[in-house]
């Protein structure tokens, strides 16, 4: 199993600011996830993030709007960035310790709201 | 067409009641398949992974039909605590292996 310690839990932000949500694991793991849910809307998945390269986004995200880092293999971070209020969201970060062939585990998530 | 498709609900049952999610997938390349469970408020859990020959967990049978590309969830004697959100989640070989998401199907068991 994976625990992911994510913060912060939740956030209230100005549209046009950014904010970081960061992601520790207590173990190494090759990939990371970063996933929105928007009210009642399924995950939806942001970019993978694998350490020591740039992070694959999925269509319709881009690098300069949900900028990621990964600088070792326990942790990584997700910026939203010059945020506006459809940006209010669920961001959750995930792993999958044993490469896709078993369980993914998921950080509690943040709950940003932009106004 | 979305990738996994679920029934959202809701669905309000009595405790004891027996009942019965459904899930469809369009890519043919899935290769893995899961239920997981989500709270209100609270990350996703898994629940039970999906085999081809069906499996059972307690109260929880999970069955996929690869043909017809279809996954159900069956719950059994529900329970109060069995109230939350069911998320259909298919594996997509290649690339990364990312999970796909059902939008969930929300389940209310009363007493």
């Amino acid at each position: 199993s994976a625990v992911i310690s994510q913060k912060p839990s939740r956030d209230i932000c100005q549209r046009g600011t950014s904010l970081t949500i960061q992601c520790q694991v207590d173990s190494q793991v090759t990939m990371m996830f970063w996933y929105r849910q928007q009210p009642g809307q399924s995950l939806t998945l942001i970019a993978t993030a694998n350490q020591g390269s740039e992070a694959t986004y999925e269509s319709g995200f881009v690098i300069d709007k949900f900028p990621i880092s990964r600088p070792n293999l326990t942790f990584s971070t997700l910026t939203v960035s010059n945020m506006s209020p459809e940006d209010s969201s669920i961001y959750l970060c995930s792993v999958d310790p044993h490469g896709g062939r078993t369980e993914a585990f998921f950080g509690q998530g943040t709950r940003l709201t932009v106004v | 067409r979305k990738e996994v498709e679920q029934d959202p609900g809701p669905f309000n049952v009595p405790e004891g009641a027996t009942v019965a999610f459904n899930c469809t997938y369009s890519n043919s390349a899935s290769q893995s398949f899961f239920w997981y469970r989500q709270d209100c408020r609270k990350e996703p859990k898994l629940l039970m992974s999906v085999y081809s020959s069906g499996n059972e967990d307690g109260r929880f049978t999970a069955q996929l039909n690869r043909a017809s590309q279809y996954i159900s969830l069956l719950i059994r004697d529900s329970k109060l605590s069995d109230s939350a959100t069911y998320l259909c989640v298919v594996r997509v070989s290649g690339g990364y292996n990312k999970l796909i998401f059902g939008a969930g199907t929300r389940l209310a068991v009363h007493p």
